[in-house]
């Protein structure tokens, strides 16, 4: 079964720091572009960030350049998010989720169950 | 970043209607466009990406259509299951989504 399963999420006070974790299985996961998207609570879908099969390609969305840093282990079947510098509008929902073809730019075919990330004193 | 419009943020509807979700563009995406089902508290599924290919075991009650900047998303017999909220998301650029439509039940 195709599969992403994210875990590391938490409380967190703000201007701290974690580490998220998304575990692909049932697919090669060396093949794909890999992304997370969030959902703060009651609100829609912000793409966060995404990454190449080799890892060396990484794009981010504005309000996150400079504070998180994407990353993959393909060794491992892992996706990362390393989260510094939390604000409260951080507070979300993580999924991580598959590009649906092994091209950059494309819709999201498989998705985590997410994992809760709150900012919060 | 390339914004996305949808409309109606919601509306109510009873089993069986037609019903037409609309996504614009505020530039062109060719057909660069993809739209997704969300249930409350669950990860959203995709239903078509390509602006109007469906997505491998959606049903076929599902249709998409349009390019450039206009989009809809067609559900020809709305079903029990189909309540739910919809997202379009451009991949022209790098990707951001529609605000979401409710679908209610009337």
């Amino acid at each position: 079964e195709v599969q992403l399963v994210e875990s590391g999420g938490g409380l967190v006070q703000p201007g701290g720091s974690l580490r998220l974790s998304c575990a692909a299985s049932g697919f090669t996961f060396s093949s794909y572009w890999m992304s997370w998207v969030r959902q703060a609570p009651g609100k829609g879908l912000e793409w966060v960030a995404n990454i190449k099969q080799d890892g060396s390609e990484k794009y981010y969305v504005d309000s996150v350049k400079g504070r998180f840093t994407i990353s993959r282990d393909n060794a491992k079947n892992s996706l990362y998010l390393q989260m510094n510098s939390l604000r409260a509008e951080d507070t979300a929902v993580y999924y991580c989720a598959r590009d649906r073809s092994s091209y950059s730019n494309d819709a999201f075919d498989i998705w985590g169950q997410g994992t809760m990330v709150t900012v919060s004193s | 970043a390339i914004r996305m419009t949808q409309s109606p943020s919601s509306f109510s509807a009873s089993t069986g209607d037609r019903v037409t979700i609309t996504c614009r563009a505020s530039q062109g995406i060719s057909s660069y466009l993809a739209w997704y089902q969300q249930k409350p508290g669950k990860a959203p599924k995709l239903l078509i990406y390509a602006a109007s290919t469906l997505q491998s075991g959606v049903p076929s009650r599902f249709s998409g259509s349009g390019s450039g900047t206009d989009f809809t998303l067609t559900i020809s017999c709305l079903q029990s299951e189909d309540f739910a909220t919809y997202y379009c998301q451009q991949y022209y650029s790098y990707p951001t989504f529609g605000q979401g439509t409710k679908v209610e039940i009337k």
